[in-house]
């Protein structure tokens, strides 16, 4: 069955970085989109990015241009969201998420992993 | 940016009622609309896409409607696993959005 399992949750000081991996299987990795989408404590969800499994390409939403990047691994199947510039707004639950490349509609998704940010 | 305002914020409904969500967009986004269910602890799951399909899996309760402008989620009868954050998303333009979400809950 497809699957999308993240790593672990992680805590780190303002003004350093973040890495998030997630793992694929279950289905033919180059073939899909892998969008990034967060959740801070209590709140809706938004979304970050996304990559093109199969050429590499990338989107952004604006409001994380230039402090997101979003690469993926074809050999083992793996997506990476690097986040940089941390402050405390950034504590959120990162999901990653499959799209088709006929739409932007996000199925499966991972189980999320948990950032924190704080001194 | 495509703004999705969701309503009500909260349903408080009991088991077998019929519950209506609303999304409304800020401007046209044809029929490219899609909700998702959140449990509490959970990743969200997709339970209709492009307004009216429903996803792999999800049960013939959920219906989605609408065009344009305003959309519909309905659940014919509510079952107590539906209790749940229910999002709308866009995927017209971008940046992707999401609506605020509604809270389905049992009185």
């Amino acid at each position: 069955q497809v699957q999308l399992v993240q790593s672990g949750a992680e805590m780190k000081k303002p003004g350093a970085s973040v890495k998030v991996s997630c793992k694929a299987s279950g289905y033919t990795f180059s073939g899909y989109y892998m969008h990034w989408v967060r959740q801070a404590p209590g709140q809706g969800l938004e979304w970050m990015g996304r990559i093109n499994a199969n050429s590499g390409a990338t989107n952004y939403a604006q409001k994380f241009q230039g402090r997101v990047t979003v690469t993926r691994d074809t050999s083992i199947s793996t997506v990476y969201m690097d986040l940089s510039g941390l402050t405390s707004d950034d504590t959120a639950v990162y999901f990653c998420a499959r799209s088709s490349y006929t739409d932007n509609c996000f199925d499966p998704w991972g189980q999320g992993a948990l950032v924190t940010v704080s001194s | 940016e495509i703004v999705l305002t969701q309503s009500p914020a909260t349903l408080s409904l009991s088991p077998g009622e019929r519950a209506t969500l609303s999304c409304r967009a800020s401007q046209n986004i044809n029929n490219y609309l899609a909700w998702y269910q959140q449990k509490p602890g959970q990743a969200p799951r997709l339970l209709i896409y492009d307004t009216s399909n429903r996803a792999t899996g999800i049960p013939a309760r959920f219906s989605g409607s609408g065009s344009g402008t305003d959309f519909t989620l309905t659940i014919s009868s509510l079952e107590p696993e539906d209790v749940a954050v229910y999002y709308c998303q866009q995927r017209k333009s971008w940046p992707l959005t999401f609506g605020g979400g509604t809270r389905v809950e049992f009185k």
